[in-house]
């Protein structure tokens, strides 16, 4: 299995930028694509889709939130945040069609 | 609009087994896989498995392939998920996911979750 790790805690300041990382163990790219994707998941909420094969915005998602990467290492920036993007983010990768999840980095306010 | 609709929480014996439902709107079932994800907040997010509706096609993550039994139903336009012989690492909640393209694999869309609570 293609295991994802990210760190479990990020805090920043309002209006800073956050920067949340996601490594795996085996290269997720594929014919130009690299197949990891960003969700954000607020607590009672379902996971809502951010950025898929790594850098594309998902639908009516603001600028804010960019995604960039290849291989094993990629990254979901949040420039400024905002107090309502505190949550948990978590990775997933689709490589091989297998899907696995990283452990979610929660994003808290200093 | 694109909607999965899930059923309502669950409280189960030790044992037992259970099954839970994601009905989607919107758009036919048999047009994309539904995926279903398993989450605590103490472990993250777990892939459990998918099904193609159109045929029943399944698969499962290997830590699941005995937990979890994945079925659709086309004239309703849902699809379920049983689980059985629950234990309290089953104690979760259940979300429904559709994947958007086998090309891309990422969820685009997911139901509101189901709590599950296994307890005596």
């Amino acid at each position: 299995d293609i295991v994802l790790t990210q760190s479990p805690a990020l805090a920043v300041s309002l209006g800073q930028r956050a920067t949340i990382s996601c490594k795996t163990n085996q290269n997720v790219d594929y014919y130009g694509n690299s197949y990891m994707h960003w969700y954000q998941q607020k607590p009672g909420q379902q996971p809502k889709l951010l950025i898929y094969l790594a850098s594309n915005l998902a639908s009516g998602i603001p600028a804010r939130f960019s995604g960039r990467g290849s291989g094993t290492d990629f990254t979901l920036t949040i420039d400024p945040v905002e107090a309502d993007d505190t949550a948990t983010y978590y990775c997933q990768q689709s490589r091989n069609l297998t899907w696995t999840f990283g452990g979610g980095t929660k994003l808290e306010l200093k | 609009e694109v909607q999965l609709q899930q059923s309502g929480p669950e409280l189960r014996r030790p044992g037992s087994s259970v099954k839970l439902s994601c009905k989607a709107s919107g758009y036919s079932i048999t047009d994309y896989l539904m995926h279903w994800v398993k989450h605590r907040p103490e472990h993250g997010l777990e892939w459990i498995g998918w099904i193609d509706p159109e045929d029943g096609e399944t698969k499962y993550a290997q830590k699941f392939q005995s937990k979890a039994t994945l079925t659709a139903d086309t004239s309703s336009n849902t699809a379920y998920m049983q689980l059985s012989s629950l234990t309290s690492e089953d104690t979760a909640t259940y979300f429904c996911a559709r994947m958007y393209t086998t090309d891309t694999g990422y969820f685009d869309y997911w139901g509101q979750g189901v709590m599950v609570t296994v307890s005596s």
